[in-house]
């Protein structure tokens, strides 16, 4: 089936302007992951989603990045007056059930956007 | 909060060979240790994982081995192969959150 898909895929932006960048993850999957990787760097995780409960946020680097998800689908993550540190590959992961079944379940990446501020 | 660190950081075999990337951690909740692979450009893929309750695990040319006490666990490639060239990220897991090393780059020679 369809994979997890980003949009967009590229993302140019001038520092002091907000981004919203987007998340569909795999149909059925209730748990939903934010991470960012700077250039030659590891993934560093930003928030977490898991069904209607609240996120997980404690990743976050600042107020200037917030995150929502209605129910199981979509997700936004937003950074607002965005900064040249913040360029990056921004990476969304999905998973089937996240920790409800007593064990972390597998995370399945999508292709990342990648966001340049100038 | 967790540590996961990666060793080495840079890996150069030559093809044919075999490559052992190790994975230390901190948190000894941790129960969950995938390991992904990332291509130049390419989103992570996970190429084999492992639970808290088994010690090895293996498919085909890949493997991994668990040691819960020490807190390490190593990704273990027989055979390399050109193709085998990339980014490995070892992560450990509770609780749903994963922690990842910093990647591990290995190069296979032709």
């Amino acid at each position: 089936g369809a994979g997890v898909s980003q949009s967009p895929s590229n993302k140019v932006t001038e520092k002091g302007k907000d981004v919203e960048l987007r998340c569909d993850p795999i149909s059925g999957h209730t748990a939903l992951y934010w991470y960012r990787q700077r250039l030659g760097q590891g993934l560093e995780f930003l928030i977490y989603f898991q069904g209607n409960s609240a996120p997980d946020k404690s990743g976050l680097p600042s107020d200037r990045f917030s995150a929502e998800r209605t129910g199981e689908s979509v997700s936004t993550l937003t950074i607002q007056r965005t900064q040249q540190e913040d360029s990056a590959v921004y990476l969304c992961a999905s998973s089937l059930d996240g920790d409800r079944g007593g064990g972390t379940d597998t995370q399945y990446f999508g292709p990342g956007t990648r966001l340049t501020v100038l | 909060g967790e540590n996961v660190e990666q060793h080495p950081s840079t890996l150069s075999v030559q093809e044919g060979d075999s490559a052992v990337i190790k994975c230390t951690y901190s948190d000894s909740a941790s129960n969950y240790f995938p390991w992904y692979k990332q291509e130049l450009g390419k989103r992570p893929q996970l190429i084999i994982d492992i639970r808290s309750n088994v010690g090895e695990k293996k498919d085909q040319r890949i493997a991994v081995t668990l040691n819960k006490t020490a807190k390490h666990f190593s990704l273990h490639i027989t055979e390399t192969q050109p193709e085998d060239s990339a980014v490995y990220f070892c992560g450990t897991g509770a609780n749903s959150k994963l922690t990842f090393g910093k990647g591990i780059t290995l190069s296979v020679r032709p």
